[in-house]
């Protein structure tokens, strides 16, 4: 079965605190997203990467960057976290258009 | 208009009853059709997985397609109560590689009442 773990169920920051969220999954996926999720608005992308080192913004990429150093591992960074990037946030992975995803990381910024 | 619509629910029906949840789309290069499970608090979960036109059975689920209405539908046959929770429909036009991603429909809430 396809594993993705992601570093923290559930996180508590700091306005202007950087926050890291790592991703890491064990099928070889060529493919890693970062989403968003949030009552009546859905999930939503913010970055994705198709290549160790390759990324690209998803439709929602303002105030975060994203470092694939390793094809198994995504992290998703919060550069100054500001309380309305509190959210859920989950990861996915695939090889081709099935994404699996991650538990999710419920973040909370005060 | 948005790509793809889902009612949000939430759907209450009784332990056992026929279940049916749907999307449409407007995007006639979707393709690729996807239902995904979430339970609160939880990663969404892949349930099923079709291409193109027509229908795909697993177990008590049923996903149909039907491109030329662009609509989509998942079946869940004798209800439980597990099977409370969110399912969003997910479609992808990608010929490729998978990595243009999946456009998300909100999702429906459904409650199966014991």
């Amino acid at each position: 079965d396809v594993k993705v773990t992601q570093s923290s169920r559930y996180l508590v920051k700091r306005t202007g605190e950087k926050v890291f969220l790592e991703c890491v999954q064990d099928m070889d996926h060529e493919n890693m997203f970062w989403y968003r999720q949030d009552p009546g608005l859905g999930l939503r992308l913010i970055y994705f990467s198709y290549d160790v080192k390759m990324k690209e913004k998803g439709d929602i990429p303002e105030g975060y960057s994203v470092s694939r150093e390793k094809k198994e591992r995504f992290s998703l960074i919060l550069e100054s976290a500001s309380t309305n990037q509190t959210s859920m946030y989950l990861c996915a992975s695939s090889f081709i258009h099935e994404q699996f995803f991650g538990p999710g990381t419920r973040l909370t910024v005060l | 208009q948005k790509e793809v619509e889902q009612d949000p629910g939430p759907l209450s029906v009784p332990e056992g009853a026929i279940v049916s949840l749907n999307c449409t789309y407007s995007n006639s290069a979707f393709q690729y059709f996807m239902w995904y499970r979430q339970y609160s608090r939880k990663g969404p979960e892949l349930l099923m997985y079709t291409y193109s036109s027509g229908n795909k059975e697993d177990g008590r689920f049923t996903a149909q397609v039907d491109k030329s209405s662009k609509y989509i539908s998942l079946f869940i046959r004798d209800s439980q109560p597990s099977d409370s929770a969110t399912y969003l429909c997910a479609m992808s036009a990608d010929s490729g590689g998978g990595a243009d991603g999946l456009t998300f429909g909100k999702g429906t809430h459904l409650i199966i009442q014991p």
